[in-house]
């Protein structure tokens, strides 16, 4: 059965950098084609992709936001971490974990982590 | 990468049978047959309901089905429930092997 829950700061200043973890269970990332993606949704808006890391440690970023965005991956743990540097209240949002199904699509997803960036 | 396009909101009856387009272009879901489905109710993480264009989860109602034709992928309800009223999003693996989604359809049942 695969679960993924995330956890993390509900609050951020602004230019704070926020790190979210993402603990998983049910595969591995030590296991070839695995991936585990983040997503996030602004309040009342859409679905906006982050990231993701693939068991071999190759990542991919969203273009607009690659400069601000880290995916790592502690397999022993089974935990994938995101940082997003130089918070701005625009990132606010609810910010999902998720593992990748068939290649391509989204399988499994956590409840989401909600972030308020505010002063 | 720009977010695919979607039908803000789309509605139908009972028992009806309704369609939401998603349109990219010819580096997202033109170009490969990697095209997915969520649906999400409110306050809830989004569910997959179709992966590569055509294929259901375990799990997924036949009820939906979904298509694609040259840069627009398609969903289509059949049999619309109470339950299926909710918001929709496609995503699609893009050619810069990154992901995209679309800006989502809310569907009401009426």
């Amino acid at each position: 059965q695969t679960t993924l829950r995330e956890s993390g700061p509900t609050l951020v200043k602004p230019t704070q950098t926020l790190t979210l973890t993402c603990l998983f269970s049910g595969f591995s990332l030590n296991t070839r084609g695995e991936g585990v993606a983040w997503i996030r949704q602004p309040p009342g808006k859409a679905l906006e992709w982050l990231a993701l890391i693939y068991w071999d440690d190759d990542k991919r970023y969203s273009s607009s936001l690659r400069n601000r965005l880290t995916i790592t991956k502690d397999t022993s743990k089974n935990q994938v971490v995101l940082t997003l540097t130089n918070m701005d209240p625009v990132d606010t949002g609810t910010y999902y974990c998720a593992h990748l199904y068939s290649r391509s699509s989204f399988g499994f997803w956590g409840q989401g982590n909600l972030v308020s960036v505010s002063s | 990468q720009s977010a695919l396009t979607q039908p803000a909101s789309v509605s139908g009856s009972p028992g009806q049978s309704i369609t939401i387009s998603c349109t990219g272009t010819s580096s997202d879901i033109g170009a490969y047959n990697f095209v997915s489905w969520y649906q999400q109710h409110p306050g809830k993480a989004p569910k997959l309901i179709i992966y590569d264009v055509t294929n259901r989860p375990s799990g997924v109602s036949d009820r939906f089905s979904a298509s694609k034709s040259d840069n627009t992928a398609s969903l289509t309800i059949s049999g619309l429930q109470a339950e299926d009223e909710s918001d929709y999003y496609c995503g699609s693996f893009t050619l810069s092997k990154t992901w995209v989604f679309g800006g989502g359809t809310k569907l009401t049942v009426l």
